[in-house]
């Protein structure tokens, strides 16, 4: 069975702090892919980043970097130096690879972690 | 380029009534995906389009529900006989033949069954 554990609800910090976002994933596929996307409070979910399962190179995209562990079916997701304009909730998503090619279609979601940055 | 667009934004209804939303796409892209979102949940897969095909639904999608595409361009989704566990969010995605993986979401429809 496909599943996304995001085991943070809620994250308070202080702007400028570093804070790390967790999410934990099972599936029975060796390929798949990783996603997290933000929804600000204005609701519209915005695509962060894609790793597929033969990538398990980090990445960092300005203040923001992932990591990626399959040892331990992690993905977890950075932030540093945080600001205000980061708070929102984080969803961390699963898709495994499908019959049509690429990703299966459905996108199978954590319940989120909602960031609040605090000035 | 334009983003995924959703109408109406907002729809209250009574329960037992039909009520139907449209997503358009971002141009060019060949797939189309709907999500249900309810509060404090991830969105929920719904069912997904390739052009015009439906490729994929989800259990969720009982027979109330249904949902086309028919020219491969925007797409409808109608529930019938609406209940008020309908509720929810509903969110509509695209993405390209290039990077099908790359979900990009609308501002989603809210419905209220009351």
């Amino acid at each position: 069975a496909q599943k996304v554990t995001q085991a943070q609800t809620e994250i308070s910090v202080v702007e400028k702090e570093d804070v790390t976002l967790d999410c934990v994933y099972e599936t029975r596929d060796t390929t798949y892919y990783l996603f997290w996307y933000k929804q600000p409070p204005s609701g519209e979910l915005v695509f962060l980043i894609r790793r597929n399962s033969f990538d398990e190179q980090n990445e960092i995209s300005g203040r923001y970097s992932w990591n990626f562990q399959k040892s331990t079916s992690s993905f977890n997701f950075t932030i540093t130096a945080s600001q205000v304009v980061d708070s929102a909730v984080y969803f961390c998503a699963l898709s495994e690879w499908g019959p049509y090619g690429g990703s299966q279609g459905n996108l199978i979601f954590g319940k989120g972690t909602k960031l609040s940055v605090k000035p | 380029d334009t983003g995924v667009s959703q109408n109406p934004r907002h729809k209250i209804t009574k329960r037992g009534q039909n009520v139907t939303f449209r997503c358009d796409p971002i141009s060019e892209h060949n797939r189309l995906y709907w999500y249900r979102q309810t509060l404090g949940q991830g969105p929920e897969f719904l069912t997904y389009f390739q052009n015009e095909a439906q490729l994929e639904k989800s259990r969720l999608l009982s027979d109330r529900f249904s949902a086309e595409r028919p020219k491969g361009s925007f797409s409808t989704l109608e529930i019938q006989r609406t209940e008020q566990g309908d509720s929810a969010m509903y969110l509509c995605a695209s993405s390209s033949a290039d990077r099908q993986d790359e979900q990009y979401f609308g501002p989603g429809t809210r419905l209220t069954v009351t």
